[in-house]
């Protein structure tokens, strides 16, 4: 089965780092771009960045440029996002999702089933 | 960023009617623009991509049309299961991003 399986939820204290992952299944992992999606609560869907696991070429979005590091691992077909210094308004929903197809400019057709990341003193 | 615009924000319809939400685009995207379906708890998921193409398995009574600025997301025969919010995305810059999305309630 085709597949991203995301880790659990998280709870965090601002000012501390974290990394979550997105494991992909059933398909060859290297060829097609990850992204990560973030929904914070009762709000729409942000475009943060996206990897490309053959070269591990990583874009951002200009709003999450510097806040967020996008990384992958081929050996194990996982993709990361790491934040190094956590605010309360990272508090959200966070979605790993698949390109449809090779080129950079697509929807994402595989989504993981979500992380949900609480950031509270 | 280019900044996209969805209306109405909410859409109230009944089972079986022809439902059409609107996404604007603050410059062109040419025709890069894809639609998705979000329901409560869920993830998002793909129903329209390159503006009018059908992401298999979703069913036929979902179309998209448009190009340039102007793109627009029907539902024709509003189904119970089509109850959702319903996001637009353009991939045409270097940047993609989302409408802010448009509830489709009863």
């Amino acid at each position: 089965e085709v597949q991203l399986v995301q880790s659990g939820a998280e709870v965090q204290k601002p000012g501390e780092s974290l990394t979550i992952s997105c494991q992909g299944s059933g398909y060859t992992f290297n060829n097609y771009w990850i992204g990560w999606v973030r929904q914070m609560p009762g709000k729409g869907l942000e475009w943060m960045g996206i990897i490309y696991p053959g070269d591990s070429d990583a874009r951002y979005s200009p709003s999450f440029q510097g806040q967020v590091t996008i990384s992958v691992d081929n050996s194990v077909s996982t993709a990361y996002l790491r934040w190094s210094n956590l605010k309360a308004s990272d508090t959200a929903m966070y979605y790993c999702a698949r390109l449809r197809g090779v080129r950079f400019n697509d929807g994402f057709n595989l989504w993981g089933q979500g992380t949900l990341v609480t950031v509270s003193s | 960023d280019i900044q996209m615009t969805q209306s109405p924000s909410t859409l109230s319809a009944s089972v079986g009617d022809r439902v059409t939400i609107s996404c604007r685009a603050s410059q062109s995207v040419s025709g890069w623009l894809a639609w998705y379906q979000q329901k409560p708890g869920k993830a998002p998921k793909l129903l329209i991509y390159d503006t009018s193409s059908l992401q298999s398995p979703v069913p036929s009574r979902f179309s998209g049309s448009g190009s340039g600025t102007e793109f627009t997301l029907t539902i024709s025969g509003l189904q119970p299961d089509d109850f959702a919010i319903y996001y637009c995305q353009q991939y045409s810059s270097s940047s993609p991003t989302f409408g802010q999305g448009t509830k489709v309630e009863i």
